[in-house]
């Protein structure tokens, strides 16, 4: 268990609709990165947010943004979903903003149909 | 532009048979490699940092080792609990507005040790 948490676990969703998913950083973290893996694309980096800011984007649709809250858990929110946008999406976490380990959560599985 | 490359993609093992999976990259600034093993449907599993070429970390049957080029990890005496999808990241900083330290990670190898 990496202590990061993630609601819900498994999502089933119809094309065109939003989702929110929900992350809980390890106790102390203040960074909290979003990932996105698909069966053809591998583990992608979206977003990253340090201490409620966001500090770098990665690979992440207009359709996608992410929040962090005052109390460090952070929401991935994906609105207009498309079929290829289905995958497991998982949030990271670690300690500050530099070099440390991130260490990640059990994921949100999210199938659009 | 940055790239992680594993090899093999999958790697067939019996019991006891020891290997060693690659991790070879192209970045500019590499701050950190780090290996994870992630189970089906699981998320990634943090198995080790290394920082700087020469160095090498252990933990029970495997062992890490970084190049300047390439990582590798050792498997020795590997058992059936020890299948899984194994890892490669390397950590970058951005420039500019992006000072974040992101990872990169390859496409993995996917490990199956046979009893």
């Amino acid at each position: 268990d990496s202590g990061v948490t993630q609601t819900p676990k498994h999502l089933i969703t119809a094309t065109g609709q939003r989702v929110t998913l929900r992350c809980s950083p390890r106790s102390g973290d203040l960074s909290v990165y979003w990932y996105q893996q698909s069966l053809d694309q591998g583990l992608q980096f979206l977003i990253h947010y340090y201490n409620g800011e966001e500090r770098a984007k990665g690979n992440i649709l207009e359709r996608f943004s992410a929040q962090q809250f005052p109390d460090l858990h952070s929401e991935l929110n994906l609105s207009s979903l498309e079929l290829g946008d289905s995958a497991l999406y998982f949030c990271a976490s670690s300690p500050g903003i530099g070099s440390e380990t991130q260490y990640f959560g059990p994921g949100t599985r999210l199938l659009v149909l | 532009e940055d790239q992680v490359t594993q090899s093999p993609e999958a790697l067939r093992l019996q019991e006891g048979e020891s290997s060693s999976l690659n991790c070879s990259y192209t970045v500019s600034g590499l701050r950190g490699l780090f290996w994870y093993r992630q189970d089906p449907g699981k998320g990634p599993e943090f198995l080790f940092t290394l920082y700087s070429a020469g160095e090498e970390k252990e933990k029970e049957r495997l062992k890490a080792t970084l190049t300047k080029k390439e990582s590798f990890l050792h498997i020795t005496a590997p058992k059936p609990e020890d299948s899984a999808t194994y890892l490669c990241a390397v950590q970058v900083i951005g420039v500019g507005k992006d000072s974040s330290y992101k990872l990169i990670f390859g496409s993995g190898t996917r490990l199956l040790v046979r009893p």
